[in-house]
């Protein structure tokens, strides 16, 4: 049973802090990961893909990748209150269509 | 991002009739699309994988003759709810995979979701 695991919070820090999600997954296939935002009510929207080892910026939104270690992160910078959400971390099958394994989601809350 | 889009975004209707909603990749071309449900405070669950010209498929559990899926072009897919049923209310959110140029790394992008309420 291929699975990602992820806290599920909720996560609070306070505004202008770096809030840190954390991710691991089982199967050593999977090839490709990403960070998924999804507000309440809302369908998941994109913030971060990640394929090989090490780091990747964008904008406040640091994604990290350790293969040997089946590991995936997640640092925001300078927190917001509208960063205030469910974070989704998924990552491919590594099959013929790349089904996502999503995990359950990480609730963060940023205090004002 | 890319956009994808779903029709239509409410939709009420009453026990016993069909539903379609369309999901559609709007600035690329999607092979393969797929379809989840969530229910109120609970995951994402896939309900089944969505082929251009091939026919879709199915998580376990999940009826295939009462979620008739058609992926007929390269931008469309649709999701028919049949014979809807109170249970059968729930965020329907489809999904479509961008997988780039020759060589880049493949991305999959959500469309809004589709809210069913069936009475």
């Amino acid at each position: 049973q291929k699975e990602v695991e992820q806290n599920s919070g909720p996560l609070s820090v306070p505004e202008g802090a770096i809030a840190s999600l954390n991710c691991t997954y089982s199967d050593r296939v999977s090839q490709s990961f990403f960070w998924y935002r999804q507000y309440s009510g809302k369908s998941p929207e994109l913030i971060m893909s990640i394929y090989s080892n090490g780091d990747k910026e964008d904008g406040r939104f640091t994604a990290q990748l350790n293969k040997a270690s089946q590991y995936v992160s997640l640092l925001i910078r300078d927190s917001q209150p509208s960063d205030s959400a469910t974070y989704l971390c998924a990552a491919g099958d590594g099959g013929a269509t790349n089904k996502l394994i999503f995990g359950t989601g990480t609730l963060l809350a940023v205090q004002p | 991002g890319a956009v994808v889009s779903q029709h239509p975004s409410w939709v009420i209707c009453k026990s016993g009739t069909s539903v379609k909603i369309e999901c559609r990749s709007l600035d690329f071309q999607a092979t393969t699309m797929f379809w989840y449900r969530q229910f109120p405070k609970q995951s994402l669950m896939l309900m089944a994988t969505s082929n251009e010209g091939s026919k879709a498929t199915y998580e376990q559990g999940v009826e295939k003759d009462k979620f008739l899926i058609n992926h007929a072009s390269l931008t469309l897919s649709t999701l028919t709810v049949t014979s809807a049923h109170p249970e059968d209310s729930s965020f329907y959110i489809c999904s479509a995979r961008d997988q780039g140029l020759a060589g880049s790394q493949e991305t999959q992008y959500f469309g809004p979701g589709t809210r069913l309420l069936v009475l």
